[in-house]
């Protein structure tokens, strides 16, 4: 059972459109959310995270929502660049497990 | 600081046999984890480790084994390597819940 949902497999934008990354989780004892990104052939890198007493948080171009009642968090990205082409997962956690529950990712390409 | 290593990049086994995959981190971090990831599988935990001398199992961890006798070193047994072991491996570390550093993985085939 997946308790936290990447619904869209992949999404194709434009250069200097935005870019909406959707995120959905089950457990409501999550209380921190974190986006990662991954190149083909490389690691996940941290991009961005939230805790639940928040409901944004941005980091440049990057700008993290999290609606709490909805269960949903959702990341954007302005302007999306053509090196923002990855795979985006979406992982949460609760209390002080470090044990990250992942999304299956959704594929981002940014065409020029 | 160089990170989250693992050694080998590539490596291909015959059904069988048996290897390890080796993890390193030199940030002093306590908290390592082993991920493998599938296509559409997402990234699935294997097993973990909350410091030295202390391992558990994740949510995939049959067909494998762990050990951490140092911060640095957290390798992964293959025990006996199978075609459905086929698979992308990722060592992580972590400083603090939630957030965790990956090495460049290691790319498995088992014929």
């Amino acid at each position: 059972d997946q308790q936290v949902k990447q619904n869209s497999p992949s999404l194709s934008v434009q250069e200097g459109r935005i870019s909406i990354l959707n995120c959905d989780y089950t457990n409501s004892m999550f209380d921190y959310f974190l986006w990662y990104k991954k190149y083909p052939a490389e690691g996940p890198t941290f991009l961005i995270s939230i805790s639940s007493i928040k409901d944004k948080n941005e980091d440049g171009r990057f700008t993290v929502f999290l609606n709490k009642s909805a269960k949903h968090l959702s990341l954007h990205i302005v302007p999306s660049q053509p090196g923002d082409s990855a795979v985006y997962f979406c992982a949460a956690n609760a209390g002080n497990n470090r044990k990250l529950i992942w999304g299956l990712g959704t594929s981002l390409a940014v065409n020029p | 600081n160089a990170g989250v290593t693992q050694t080998p990049k590539f490596q291909v086994l015959k059904t069988g046999q048996s290897m390890t995959l080796q993890c390193a981190q030199d940030m002093n971090h306590e908290y390592m984890s082993w991920y493998r990831q599938d296509p559409g599988m997402g990234l699935r935990l294997i097993h973990y480790s909350v410091g030295a001398g202390i391992t558990d199992q994740g949510e995939v961890p049959n067909g494998y084994n762990v050990s951490r006798s140092t911060t640095e070193d957290f390798p992964l047994r293959l025990l006996s390597a199978a075609p459905s072991q086929t698979s992308v491996y990722f060592c992580a570390s972590s400083p603090r819940p939630g957030e965790q550093y990956f090495g460049p993985g290691t790319r498995l085939t088992v014929t």
